[in-house]
């Protein structure tokens, strides 16, 4: 069956540090995979979108990295601060079904 | 440029009865999606709308309906209302017809239903 699988558990990091979430699915060929942002009763905001042909895509302190042959897609917060708290969604394509499917998200913490 | 709005955010409901939330897009934006999320479930997508016809649908029963007027403002409704239809509901848009685009989401409608 077709899973995306995220952390379930929070990351909890100290200020200053590297976050970094991961995303594995199975049994999809996505084109491409986005991340999203999401923050307590709010509708998740668009962060970064990374296609199969690219192994790597920056804005400002994030970056994210996608690797096709592992099914894998690592999203890092470099410099991380109180306010990148948040959970973090991945979602990629399902061409099938025209519609993005959404990974469960990872809940992240960065103490001050 | 104004966001995408839901009205209303809150809605409380009794089990049996129908409800229909509204989902206004950001301005020039014709594709519309709908997600439902749940703490167990996550985000799942509903259905989609592009130039007011509906393009795909997710795996919810006939009770989820929904449609897209003109102007790509977009209503779903929910017959028979079941307690595990309480739940967040997301209306997100976006520019093309093509699902490559970001989507922009709204704050969404708080559906309690007891």
């Amino acid at each position: 069956s077709q899973k995306i699988e995220q952390n379930s558990e929070a990351l909890n990091i100290q200020e200053g540090k590297t976050a970094t979430l991961t995303c594995n699915y199975t049994n999809y060929s996505p084109a491409y995979l986005q991340w999203y942002r999401q923050d307590p009763g709010r509708g998740p905001v668009f962060l970064l979108l990374i296609r199969e042909n690219e192994k790597e895509k920056r804005k400002e302190r994030l970056k994210v990295t996608f690797d096709t042959t592992l099914k894998q897609s690592l999203f890092h917060i470099t410099a991380s601060q109180p306010a990148d708290s948040a959970t973090y969604l991945c979602a990629l394509l399902d061409t099938g079904r025209r519609a993005l499917t959404f990974g469960s998200g990872t809940r992240l913490q960065v103490q001050p | 440029k104004a966001g995408v709005t839901q009205t209303p955010r809150y809605l409380i409901k009794t089990r049996g009865q129908q409800v229909t939330l509204s989902c206004s897009p950001i301005s020039g934006h014709r594709s519309v999606s709908w997600y439902q999320q749940t703490p167990g479930q996550g985000l799942q997508f509903l259905f989609e709308y592009f130039s007011e016809t509906q393009r795909n649908k997710g795996n919810f029963p006939g009770r989820f309906s929904g449609r897209q007027f003109s102007n790509s403002r977009s209503e779903m409704n929910v017959s028979t209302l079941e307690l595990g239809d309480s739940a967040l509901y997301l209306c997100a848009s976006s520019l093309r017809d093509t699902l490559e685009d970001e989507q922009y989401f709204g704050p969404g409608t708080r559906l309690t239903v007891t």
